[in-house]
């Protein structure tokens, strides 16, 4: 079974620049999910999807971070503009379902704000 | 505040020793609770799984233990490898009803060092 794949592994931008981030989950899987996982700290849950519904936005920074599942299969992403907080490991997982089912991860992206 | 925490940031043994990493949750509501390894530049990888329904899981050379009185859970790893070197993330799921499922709050990890 193929993971949850993501692109691009890295990415250096300068602050106030926009930048986007894809996620392919694994076939199937009902619920789709993007952490925020700063160094030295647990993953923090920016935002949840069912299959192309918003269950939980309520950590994402809405005046500056969005994010879409327009057919309920991939997802982006998006930062416009950066701050240099935003320097992070932005991680996408998925799951069979939301309730009592494990979320698999994929290696996520490295982003970087100059 | 609701949080997930590890008593020990840190763990060192020798290889074919077992390793006991610990965590503390404080949110009597939670009822769902899964261990990550999260190896350097990697996503999290899933470990194992345990619902609040139950004090014991095993999986292979793994065993997670909850004990919901003092809000304690803990994953045993029997016959430790240097491959298991990681960090490893307890992480909860609130049982709030509607929205709540599926949302994860994490530990700040522990780091597991295995030597050969």
């Amino acid at each position: 079974e193929a993971g949850v794949a993501q692109s691009p592994r890295y990415k250096i931008i300068e602050k106030r620049q926009s930048v986007a981030f894809w996620c392919n989950p694994i076939s199937g899987h009902a619920t789709l999910y993007w952490y925020q996982q700063i160094l030295g700290q647990g993953p923090k849950l920016l935002i949840q999807f069912q299959n192309n519904g918003v269950v939980d936005d309520s950590q994402l920074p809405k005046d500056r971070f969005s994010a879409e599942r327009l057919k309920g299969v991939d997802s982006t992403l998006k930062i416009q503009p950066a701050k240099l907080e935003d320097s992070a490991v932005y991680l996408c997982a998925s799951s069979l379902e939301a309730m009592y089912q494990p979320q698999h991860f994929g290696d996520g992206t490295r982003l970087s704000i100059l | 505040g609701e949080s997930v925490g590890l008593h020990l940031p840190t763990l060192s043994v020798q290889e074919g020793d077992n390793s006991i990493i610990n965590c503390a949750y404080s949110n009597s509501a939670s009822d769902y609770f899964i261990w990550y390894k999260q190896e350097s530049g990697k996503g999290p990888q899933f470990i194992i799984d345990i619902r609040s329904n139950m004090d014991k899981r095993q999986g292979q050379r793994v065993t997670v233990l909850l004990n919901k009185t003092v809000k304690h859970l803990s994953l045993q790893i029997a016959a430790t490898q240097p491959g298991d070197s990681a960090v490893y993330f307890c992480a909860e799921n609130r049982n709030a009803g509607g929205t709540s499922y599926g949302k994860l709050t994490f530990g700040q990890g522990t780091i597991l060092t295995v030597h050969p």
